[in-house]
């Protein structure tokens, strides 16, 4: 079954600690991309991937990194997370250079930082 | 300037009728496909339904219908015979074939649907 996998899907942390978020899709995609949604401003991207070891910024990337070691794996870091970084997150992937593909978004991650 | 503009944050609609959800759009990239995606309660984006901006005839699937005018920049979503299953936030989202193919969301609809 194709599918974009995120884990953990319910994290509650305190500020500070360091915490990392898996994304793994099994479709060969080339595009990764993370996104936040907060209410009232709908999906915002963080960093996105276009392929293996090439990422960038997204709208809001200040507090998180990534990396793109394996075309399968996006995982998002959080070094020193803050309440602020208290959000729903979700990773998705696609097709390159397609207008015309579908994101496929994981379940989602929500996160607590206190 | 925003790029995906949905400006229906909250919409009622009685159980079988039909609903329009707006959504108007901003680029310059003539290459382009715009989305809707629905996101019931428990979390997860589910893809509905798509319009490439070249396609001549609007997208359909099933009871969703996208209203798409180029002219007007805008790619309202129309859902026939509405079930309560149907409420749920709804986004709409773009995709350039410049700016690295990123994806823009809207701020979404809630959508209630009344039995």
């Amino acid at each position: 079954e194709a599918q974009v996998t995120q884990n953990p899907r319910y994290l509650i942390t305190v500020t500070g600690k360091k915490l990392t978020v898996t994304c793994s899709q099994n479709m060969n995609h080339e595009y990764m991309s993370w996104y936040r949604q907060d209410p009232g401003l709908g999906l915002r991207q963080i960093y996105y991937s276009m392929n293996v070891e090439v990422t960038d910024k997204g709208d809001v990337p200040e507090g998180y990194k990534v990396s793109r070691k394996e075309k399968r794996n996006f995982p998002l870091i959080l070094e020193s997370p803050s309440p602020n970084q208290t959000s729903l997150y979700f990773c998705a992937s696609s097709l390159q250079l397609r207008t015309n593909t579908e994101a496929f978004f994981g379940q989602g991650t929500r996160l607590t930082v206190v | 300037a925003q790029k995906i503009t949905q400006t229906q944050p909250g919409m009622f609609v009685q159980e079988k009728e039909a609903v329009t959800l707006d959504c108007t759009y901003d680029t310059s990239d003539p290459s382009y496909g715009l989305f809707w995606y629905k996101q019931p309660s428990s979390g997860e984006m589910i893809f509905l339904i798509y319009q490439g901006s070249y396609d001549q005839q609007n997208a359909t699937e099933g009871r969703y219908s996208l209203n798409f005018q180029k002219a007007r920049k805008s790619a309202n979503l129309v859902i026939s015979a509405s079930q309560l299953g149907d409420s749920a936030m709804y986004f709409c989202a773009m995709r350039e074939r410049w700016g690295y193919q990123k994806v823009t969301f809207g701020t979404g609809t809630k959508l209630q649907v009344i039995p």
